[in-house]
């Protein structure tokens, strides 16, 4: 089992609808969870980091987390042809480094 | 502006040859990763470091090492490349324990 697993997609999405993506982990250890985007031939980048349960709003990103049934996911509202991209979730078990997912690719059509 | 740069951004190579690629950060991040990225894998570490002269392997660190002389430079070195070493490669730092990544551009590399 990954210890990090995401559901690879792609997710097609129609242009202002709510795009929903789901990571769940293995080590009940974690304390902190981000989900990175990325765009084709691009980097990696942080668009949403949660650290405690409930819900983080931030724009039209939300993020959510259930540490007792490891599960973080992460919301798209109004969802634009620019949120087309990969998204990485990772989480960080111990120290300073983190383990990603697979990530999930979003397809948004206009 | 801070930022992370990564050398060289393409390169081709033979198996069997030796390969650095270089990371470069002005952070000032104590921490430092390299993560290599292929399709159906997701990023996945190969080794990292917490400060000078510190390094640790990761989950896929065999045929690669690092060392870290000062705090803004974590070369990736490839002793042997292997056609399975074909990949994209990352370089990152964070500061502190947050496990906030800044990413360089990526290095893709191919071995013949």
């Amino acid at each position: 089992q990954k210890e990090v697993e995401q559901n690879s997609g792609p997710l097609s999405v129609p242009e202002g609808a709510i795009a929903s993506l789901n990571c769940t982990y293995s080590d009940r250890g974690s304390q902190s969870f981000f989900w990175y985007r990325q765009y084709s031939g691009k980097s990696p980048e942080l668009i949403m980091s949660i650290y405690s349960n409930g819900d983080k709003e931030d724009g039209r990103f939300t993020a959510q987390l259930n540490k007792a049934s490891q599960y973080v996911s992460l919301l798209i509202r109004d969802s634009q042809p620019s949120d087309s991209a990969t998204y990485l979730c990772a989480v960080n078990p111990a120290g300073n480094k983190l383990t990603f997912g697979g990530g999930t690719r979003v397809l948004v059509k206009p | 502006d801070a930022e992370i740069t990564q050398s060289p951004r393409h390169k081709i190579t033979e198996t069997g040859r030796q390969v650095t690629l270089a990371c470069h950060q002005t952070w000032n991040h104590n921490n430092m990763f390299w993560y290599r990225q292929d399709l159906g894998h997701g990023l996945r570490l190969i080794h990292y470091s917490y400060g000078v002269q510190d390094t640790n392997k990761g989950e896929v660190s065999d045929g690669y090492s690092v060392s870290r002389s000062n705090t803004e430079d974590l070369p990736l070195t490839l002793e042997s490349a292997a056609s399975s070493q074909t990949s994209v490669y990352f370089c990152a730092s964070s500061a502190g324990t947050t496990g906030e990544l800044f990413f360089g551009e990526g290095s893709r590399l191919t071995v013949l």
